[in-house]
């Protein structure tokens, strides 16, 4: 069965570092989706992509984040200047041909800030 | 604004009884209603949704939810809990009627315990 894809699991870095997460969403899915989950609190929503660029992001969704999808395959999150509250668990999510269809998600990777 | 409220924090059911896991939403227009599953150290799995049609929805592992719109609710249920049931659940509901509305807002989730 086609599932989403993460790496690195986990990702330890220093304030202030850059960080890029990746995600292979399901393949002949259109629509992706960043979201994260502080410990201990709800997921929140980043950011949604579709046709090669951003069609909604939230307000955590600052100028310090960025989405790519370099090839057709991988979507990335990156994190220009980490903060020690961007530790989150980060979840990458896909939806196929309709963003209405359910999004199915990656088993997340934990971002840790020090 | 939208909301998902998941009163309860944690719900513990005994092996074989019915399980319901509450939910309630707010949106301004039509709901778009979702629950997900997280097993501990994975991610989120889909379990049902409701888009329109019958207000009961069945979904995986004998999971089923009742759509009520007087009450704003989506509670999940299942007649006859298994241990291996016990994980958090998600409530997510989207607003159908935004059209660039992409995201999901989501409850705060409800930790299932199953006793044998």
């Amino acid at each position: 069965e086609p599932e989403v894809t993460q790496t690195p699991s986990h990702q330890v870095t220093q304030m202030g570092q850059e960080v890029i997460l990746r995600c292979v969403p399901i393949s002949n899915h259109l629509y992706f989706y960043w979201y994260r989950q502080i410990l201990g609190q709800k997921v929140e929503f980043l950011v949604s992509f579709y046709n090669n660029e951003i069609s909604e992001k939230s307000e955590i969704f600052d100028d310090q984040f960025s989405v790519e999808r370099p090839d057709g395959s991988n979507f990335t999150l990156k994190i220009r200047s980490t903060k020690l509250e961007d530790s989150a668990m980060y979840f990458c999510a896909s939806s196929g041909f309709s963003s209405y269809n359910e999004q199915f998600f990656g088993p997340g990777t934990r971002l840790t800030v020090l | 604004a939208q909301s998902v409220a998941q009163p309860e924090d944690q719900v513990n059911v005994a092996e074989g009884n019915p399980l319901t896991v509450k939910c309630t939403y707010s949106v301004s227009g039509n709901p778009y209603l979702f629950w997900y599953v997280q097993y501990p150290n994975r991610g989120l799995q889909f379990l049902l949704k409701y888009i329109t049609g019958d207000n009961l929805v069945k979904g995986s592992y004998g999971f089923e939810a009742e759509f009520n719109k007087s009450q704003t609710s989506f509670h999940l249920k299942k007649p006859s809990a298994l241990v291996s049931d016990s994980a958090l659940y998600f409530c997510a509901v989207r607003d159908m009627d935004m059209d660039s509305n992409y995201q999901l807002i989501w409850g705060a989730g409800t930790k299932l315990i199953i006793k044998p």
